[in-house]
């Protein structure tokens, strides 16, 4: 089983600013995804970005970046040049590459405050 | 492509009620599941389909049913509802292999009196 494990309840930031979140995981895979997911009020769940395991070059999206740490199981995710509209709840999410029936499995959650 | 779609958004129930919770996708992905998001707590995994007439346990399956007659279309039974079953449920789809995009539905808020 594995764990994943958000130790940031709430981050605020100035818009315009630079946020990092973070997260670490547990597990024995060797080969795995990783993933951050937007949770607006509206309450639906949107993939902001996501890293493959046995890929070493961290992933990018647009304002969004990954720090992917694999020896020290860590995969923090950036915002540059924060917005109003990125205030939202962030999860991290873990899933094994083999087989293909694993789920997901979710920290508990940063909020994410942008302050205008 | 309407993605992953759910029925009812809101919902009360009684406890002892049963009722089931609506999801169906149009995107022909073999794998389905179903998430609980409790309040502080990401979602956890109830149960997964990773093709019709195939489904297994997740994390949390107590209390739920689930089958997979088509590719479409993934429901879940609530038995005899119970106040901790009130959440916030998601369906979600993607394709089997690889690291395919997890779509999620709007969600359905569950509550049990």
């Amino acid at each position: 089983a594995q764990t994943v494990t958000q130790s940031q309840p709430e981050m605020s930031v100035q818009e315009a600013e630079t946020v990092t979140l973070s997260c670490t995981y547990d597990t024995s895979e060797s080969d795995y995804y990783l993933f951050w997911y937007k949770q607006p009020p509206s309450r639906q769940m949107i993939l902001v970005i996501r890293q493959e395991a046995y890929k070493q070059q961290n992933a990018t999206e647009n304002r969004f970046s990954v720090n992917f740490q694999k020896a020290a199981k860590s995969f923090s995710l950036k915002i540059s040049d924060s917005q109003l509209g990125d205030a939202a709840m962030y999860f991290c999410a873990f899933r094994p590459s083999g087989g293909g029936a694993d789920g997901l499995t979710f920290g508990k959650g940063t909020h994410l405050i942008i302050q205008p | 492509n309407a993605g992953v779609t759910q029925t009812p958004k809101f919902q009360v129930l009684k406890t002892g009620q049963s009722m089931t919770l609506q999801c169906a996708q149009d995107m022909n992905h073999e794998y389905m599941s179903w998430y609980r998001q409790d309040p502080g707590m990401g979602l956890r995994l109830i149960h997964y389909s990773v093709g019709a007439g195939i489904t297994d346990q997740g994390e949390v399956p107590n209390g739920y049913n689930v089958s997979r007659s088509t590719t479409e279309d993934f429901p879940l039974r609530l038995l005899s509802a119970a106040p901790s079953q009130t959440s916030v449920y998601f369906c979600a789809s993607r394709e089997l292999a690889g690291v395919g995009e997890q779509y999620f539905g709007p969600g359905t808020r569950l509550t049990v009196t």
